[in-house]
């Protein structure tokens, strides 16, 4: 079925070290996947993506895996700053279904930086 | 800021009631979606539009209903409201609705009273 899920609802990591978010998607043929970052009453702020046919990808202290043997996806944050305290949403996007550019997000992971 | 705007921030209306929701899209952008958030539901895709013409549909109430102008902006109208269509409701857009990033804006919270 559709279903992009997340391992852990809540993570709390101290200032400077380096934070890991995991997801676990459904379907084998999903082929693009977001990373979306979202503050309090804010919308989701893209972070980066990764398509299939690529196993990592870096961004500015961002790193995102892909492991399609294990339908797994995980975002890397290095040197965690306060900052970086939001709520966490991979997404995997719905064309694989035939239905357009819908999105098929994980319930997220709220992120707390400790000082 | 993602260059995507809505209209109204907030909106607390009574129930059975209709309103009606307004999001721009980015410069460029084509293609328009509408999304909802809900403490219990999460992100949950409602409807998606391409240079006017409905291109997919989640599980969208047959209460809402939306639209994409001519100038590409986007309306989602929300009638006879329920205590549970209380929620966030975001638009996002991308230049071709095909697999790409979807850039949100910044949300229209609804309360129905």
């Amino acid at each position: 079925g559709e279903s992009v899920g997340l391992h852990l609802p809540t993570l709390s990591v101290q200032e400077g070290d380096n934070s890991i978010i995991n997801c676990a998607y459904s379907n084998s043929a999903s082929d693009y996947f977001i990373w979306y970052k979202q503050e309090s009453g804010k919308g989701p702020q893209f972070i980066i993506d990764i398509r299939s046919n690529m196993d990592k990808r870096q961004g500015q202290r961002v790193t995102v895996l892909l492991n399609k043997t294990v339908k797994h996806l995980s975002l890397q944050i290095a040197a965690t700053q306060p900052g970086d305290s939001a709520v966490y949403f991979c997404a995997e996007n719905g064309m694989i279904y035939n239905q357009g550019g819908k999105l098929i997000f994980g319930q997220g992971t709220e992120l707390s930086v400790k000082p | 800021d993602s260059g995507v705007t809505q209209t109204p921030k907030h909106l607390i209306t009574a129930t059975g009631q209709r309103v009606t929701l307004r999001c721009s899209p980015r410069s460029g952008d084509l293609s328009v979606y509408w999304y909802q958030q809900s403490l219990d539901q999460g992100l949950q895709f409602l409807i998606q539009y391409y240079n006017g013409e409905e291109r997919a549909k989640g599980n969208i109430l047959e209460r809402f209903s939306a639209q994409q102008f001519p100038d590409l902006h986007s309306e989602l109208n929300l009638s006879s409201l329920e205590l549970g269509d209380s929620a966030l409701y975001f638009c996002a857009s991308s230049p071709s609705g095909m697999g790409e990033t979807q850039y949100f804006g910044p949300g229209t919270r609804l309360l129905v009273l």
